[in-house]
């Protein structure tokens, strides 16, 4: 069992450049998540979705897009990149509700804007 | 939104030492959750606690949401205990939408 997988794990991007975070997750959960953690910091949510087809915004959303077409998958799209999107970003999911919404984490994606 | 606020920011112990690590909230939640990021970055869910006590070996962790606040006990540490804790909270009555705290640096030493 795998539980969620991020790629790329390592990225270095331009200012200006565009690219797309991967995440799937195989615990059938209905929802996913994308955080960012800047240096000594806690994480701040940017999307999340609770279910194929249905996404929000979180605590900073600006300069990000998601989609959710699948239960499984949930890219994170960066357009335009600046420096102030250096960061960690990790993918989680979670099952529906109650006692077991306990939030499961990737491994995160280390990205460098310069 | 929420704030959390966690104690102490650092923390040192010898292997061996217990310690206990605070998580203070601003508001009623139904979501919280203890986590342990290792040297390495990996974020490892070690409680989901809204309310109540619970233990996991040498890990205990208790939150009295009426005073809004959490505590998490960690005894006989270990080297392997060493990172950063952190607490998250929620009060939405879906999904994990979580507000981190800034952690607990913990660092244990031989």
């Amino acid at each position: 069992n795998a539980g969620v997988t991020q790629t790329p794990k390592f990225r270095i991007l331009k200012i200006g450049q565009s690219m797309t975070l991967q995440c799937t997750q195989d615990m059938n959960h209905n929802y996913m998540y994308w955080y960012r953690q800047d240096p000594g910091m806690g994480l701040k949510l940017i999307y999340y979705s609770v279910g194929a087809g249905i996404t929000d915004k979180g605590e900073v959303p600006n300069g990000y897009n998601v989609s959710r077409s699948t239960t499984e998958d949930f890219p994170l799209r960066l357009e335009l990149a600046a420096p102030s999107q250096t960061s960690v970003y990790f993918c989680a999911s979670s099952p529906r509700t109650g006692d077991r919404n306990t939030i499961y984490f990737g491994e995160g994606s280390w990205l460098t804007v310069v | 939104g929420i704030q959390v606020e966690q104690s102490p920011p650092d923390l040192i112990l010898q292997e061996g030492a217990n310690s206990t690590l605070r998580c203070n909230f601003s508001d009623s939640v139904n979501n919280l959750q203890w986590f342990h990021q290792n040297p390495w970055g990996q974020l490892i869910n070690l409680f989901y606690i809204p309310s109540g006590t619970k233990q996991n070996g040498r890990l205990s962790a208790t939150t009295v949401a009426t005073e809004r606040y959490s505590l998490l006990y960690i005894s006989s540490s270990q080297t392997t205990d060493s990172g950063v804790y952190f607490c998250a909270v929620g009060n939405t009555g879906t999904a994990s939408k979580l507000t981190f705290g800034t952690g607990t640096r913990l660092q244990v030493t031989l």
